[in-house]
């Protein structure tokens, strides 16, 4: 069952420029993680950011999340065209193991030269 | 250097034959899932291990097996494979806890005709 949405579904920018995706989701969370996948490899983990976190930076990449409005946004700044992939949200509830992680269905990155 | 390991990476295959794709880990994790990856429904989890022997259920079980016998491998097995399981599927492992992050392998890539 999906938790997380994308919007939007996809985005096209020039490099040096900031990307901008943001998730929504539906009921309360201990977490919410983002993760890239390249074209049709795995996805590779970014940043984890706590439902008692507003805001967290790694490196070029700084992820915000509202808990009253429940959805989470991810900023990566001066991109680059190895940032082209999709980016997909993932949400942890309150309770439980990571078995219950569900992702959204992503956003679609475009940095062209 | 750590990492899932999925085999194949590409698979082309006839309705009712058979098939195992395995995946292998080597970071001593706990917990492993298979996911398969379809254009516009995201990630959703097939079958997920909390460890050796322990394995349940995810959203779309159905026509799928797995077993736990080891720690590091959690194959995936489609006794009767139909046209309708053709998908990219992932497996993942991580530490079980809801703020530990997946680590991905980098997908089989599965044809049914």
């Amino acid at each position: 069952s999906q938790q997380g949405e994308e919007d939007p579904q996809a985005l096209s920018i020039q490099e040096g420029e900031n990307a901008t995706m943001n998730c929504s989701y539906k009921t309360s969370i201990n977490n919410l993680q983002w993760y890239r996948q390249n074209s049709g490899r795995g996805l590779v983990h970014l940043i984890l950011i706590r439902s008692n976190e507003r805001e967290k930076h790694s490196g070029r990449l700084r992820v915000t999340l509202d808990t009253s409005k429940k959805s989470s946004s991810l900023l990566i700044t001066a991109s680059r065209a190895a940032d082209t992939a999709s980016y997909f949200c993932a949400t942890a509830p309150l309770t439980g193991t990571a078995s219950k992680l569900t992702f959204g269905t992503g956003t679609r990155l475009q940095v062209t030269l | 250097e750590a990492q899932v390991t999925q085999n194949p990476r590409y698979l082309i295959t006839v309705t009712g034959k058979k098939l195992t794709v395995t995946c292998s880990q080597n970071m001593n994790h706990e917990y492993m899932s298979w996911y398969r990856q379809d254009p516009g429904l995201g990630l959703r989890q097939i079958y997920y291990s909390m460890n050796v022997e322990v394995t349940d259920k995810g959203d779309v079980p159905e026509g799928y097996k797995v077993s736990r016998k080891e720690k590091r491998n959690f194959p995936l097995i489609l006794e009767s494979p139909s046209p309708n399981q053709t998908s990219l599927y992932f497996c993942a492992s991580s530490s079980p806890g809801i703020v530990s992050p997946l680590h991905f392998g980098n997908g089989t890539r599965l044809t049914v005709t």
